[in-house]
């Protein structure tokens, strides 16, 4: 059984600051690590998907790291906003092939207030 | 992008009975999943749905409790079964156009409480 831990498990944030979370895979038969954005009632929303060691992939005020070696990849977001408020969930996928699957941790909900 | 929906978005039910969710995509695609997630857990795989063929289900899982049917390339049904107080989750339609995982699409997910 794969075991993807995210961790803090939820985060509160005042506007204006910047943050950051993990996410830790197993470092052996690594294909890619992806993350999601879910807000509430709306569909989990792609944001990257890295697969190098040593990967850094930006989006807007959003970025993430990746190191597949000790197997953990860190999601930072910048100048936190309300609208950044979500649940961000990672997953790790394995080799290509029939078996591959995505495996997702419990997600970290950040909470973004005024 | 693919832009999945799924109905119904929430539903309460009672124990016993059964619940057919839909999943449709705007454009074909090549693979489809079905994934839940219960309160406090991670998002789960249940199964790939195969077009006109069974399902593929996961350690778990099995096609009684989950019958799923994927008639076309755009619409797939998840069905949970004599359901109980344990089925309460979120469950998530998915599709992807490769033969990877790569940009997986999701949808906005259907909300069950069963009481």
């Amino acid at each position: 059984i794969l075991n993807v831990e995210q961790s803090p498990q939820s985060l509160h944030v005042q506007e204006g600051d910047s943050t950051n979370f993990t996410c830790s895979f197993p470092s052996s038969n690594f294909y890619a690590l992806h993350w999601y954005r879910w807000e509430t009632a709306k569909s989990p929303e792609a944001l990257f998907v890295m697969t190098l060691n040593g990967d850094e992939k930006k989006k807007g005020r959003i970025s993430a790291t990746l190191n597949t070696k000790e197997g953990y990849s860190y999601l930072y977001i910048k100048g936190s906003q309300p609208e950044d408020s979500a649940t961000y969930l990672c997953a790790f996928e394995g080799p290509t092939g029939t078996a591959s699957k995505l495996t997702f941790g419990t997600g970290t909900r950040l909470q973004v207030t005024l | 992008s693919a832009v999945i929906s799924q109905k119904p978005s929430r539903d309460i039910c009672q124990r016993g009975t059964s619940l057919t969710i839909q999943c449709q995509v705007d454009s074909q695609v090549t693979m489809m999943f079905w994934y839940r997630q219960q309160p406090g857990q991670s998002l789960t795989l249940i199964a790939t749905a195969n077009q006109g063929s069974e399902a593929t289900y996961e350690s778990g899982f099995v096609i009684d409790k989950f019958p799923i049917s994927r008639p076309n390339l755009t619409f797939s049904t998840l069905t949970v079964s004599n359901m109980s107080p344990e089925d309460s989750s979120i469950y998530l339609c998915s599709a992807t156009r490769g033969t990877s995982y790569n940009e997986q699409f999701f949808g906005p997910g259907t909300r069950l409480t069963v009481l």
